[in-house]
């Protein structure tokens, strides 16, 4: 199994441009979720799916879209970046709700908005 | 509010130079308490959860334990290749299903 992939690791945006992180897992899992992580801050959830067709916003869902077509993919869309974006995102899943919730985390994207 | 903070911010050790991490915690009901490992440029990796009051969780150098308001992680004659960042998380009772809120985690460097 690959287990959490993100692409792409880097990027660079200007303010403004859109884009989209993608999210990919091959473990079956239910639930996915989106954060982002920055200096001296701790990770924020920013939205989450329980299985395909649910989603619901999370801490910090201001700027960011998703969509769970499918249960192996949870993309991220950034409508019209702004500065405040730059961060590393993290996208996470798990095969459950229940207590033994063990988060796989993909590698991160590394975001920059000029 | 739900809150998580971790102590100390980093923690320099000598190889062999056992210590603990903190976690104290304030939530409306706990489901479970996490620790995860995040290397530089990578994503976070789970080490434990610990679920009630009085539970203990070890792997290899690493033991973790719970009280009712904090958790410790405590590592034993740590090895350079135990360097990384340390993050607790939290996941409560209230709220949406599997969510975690996380620490801010405590940086971790093990000298030779």
């Amino acid at each position: 199994n690959a287990g959490v992939t993100q692409t792409p690791k880097f990027q660079v945006l200007k303010t403004g441009q859109s884009m989209t992180l993608q999210c990919a897992q091959d473990m079956n899992h239910e639930y996915m979720s989106w954060y982002r992580q920055d200096p001296g801050m701790g990770l924020r959830l920013i939205h989450y799916s329980v299985g395909a067709g649910i989603t619901d916003q999370g801490e910090v869902p201001n700027g960011y879209n998703v969509s769970r077509s499918t249960t192996e993919d949870f993309p991220l869309r950034l409508l019209s970046a702004a500065p405040s974006q730059t961060s590393v995102y993290f996208c996470a899943s798990s095969y459950s709700l229940g207590l033994e919730n063990e988060q796989f985390f993909g590698p991160g994207t590394r975001l920059t908005v000029l | 509010e739900d809150q998580v903070t971790q102590s100390p911010e980093a923690l320099r050790l000598q190889e062999g130079e056992s210590s603990s991490l903190n976690c104290s915690y304030t939530v409306s009901g706990l489901r479970g308490l996490f620790w995860y490992r995040q290397d530089p440029g990578k994503g976070p990796e789970f080490l434990f959860t610990l679920y009630s009051a009085g539970e203990e969780k070890e792997k290899e150098r690493l033991k973790a334990t719970l009280t009712k308001k904090e958790s410790f992680l405590h590592i034993t004659a740590p090895k350079p290749e135990d360097s990384a960042t340390y993050l607790c998380a939290v996941q409560a009772v209230r709220g949406s299903q599997g969510n975690l809120i996380f620490g801010k985690g405590t940086k971790l460097s093990v000298k030779p």
